[in-house]
């Protein structure tokens, strides 16, 4: 079956650091690979995404760089901010398995 | 305009009851789906659906039973409801089978008594 891994489970920071949350899958086939945050009490919502013919991409302060050939994918926030605190999942698979979660903490 | 609804939001109620969740999309998306997240936050599947047609049944009991009279409508029905089936049950769409941006409802918080 498909299996997503997401390290580190919590991650704290102090404002304006950066931040770096990491995924590997299992499913060789995968091609589609979403970042969502969840703040408390909220829905997941997308963040950033990208496809397995692209290496990176950038949105402002978040990017996502993939490794299919080593099957991991990473969110990077860069000069965090506490509205950053929150719930990130990442996803992979036919089955759109997401990984178990890694809650943000920026502390100002 | 919300594009996902679940209702109700919040739903308290007995051992042993029956209740439903309803979910609504109105961004012409084909592909449905049911999330559960547990305590600790993890999110996972448990049913999809695309045109209607059921094409992920993850490990659920057989107590929970998902319809969907239209591609726009997704409801679970839980039977014999038990302590462990409390939770936040969110309901999703995509425009294509999981490969695509999954936009969540606002989620039903159970509570089972």
């Amino acid at each position: 079956g498909e299996n997503v891994e997401q390290h580190p489970s919590t991650l704290s920071v102090q404002e304006g650091d950066s931040a770096v949350i990491k995924c590997t899958y299992s499913d060789s086939a995968s091609n589609y690979f979403p970042w969502y945050k969840q703040e408390l009490g909220k829905r997941p919502q997308l963040i950033i995404d990208i496809r397995s013919n692209v290496g990176e991409k950038k949105d402002q302060r978040i990017a996502v760089t993939l490794n299919k050939t080593a099957k991991h994918f990473s969110l990077h926030i860069t000069e965090t901010q506490p509205e950053d605190s929150a719930v990130y999942f990442c996803a992979a698979g036919s089955k759109s398995t997401f990984g178990d979660g890694t809650t943000l903490t920026v502390k100002p | 305009d919300t594009a996902v609804s679940q209702t109700p939001k919040y739903l308290v109620t007995q051992m042993g009851n029956d209740k439903s969740i309803k979910c609504e999309q109105n961004l012409g998306h084909d592909t449905m789906y049911w999330y559960k997240q547990d305590s600790k936050k993890f999110l996972k599947i448990m049913f999809s659906y695309n045109n209607k047609e059921l094409i992920i049944n993850e490990t659920v009991p057989n107590r929970f039973s998902p319809k969907s009279p239209d591609k726009a409508h997704l409801n679970l029905h839980i039977n014999s409801l038990e302590l462990g089936d409390s939770a936040v049950y969110f309901c999703a769409s995509s425009q294509v089978q999981t490969v695509e941006t999954q936009y969540f409802g606002p989620g039903t918080r159970l509570l089972v008594l």
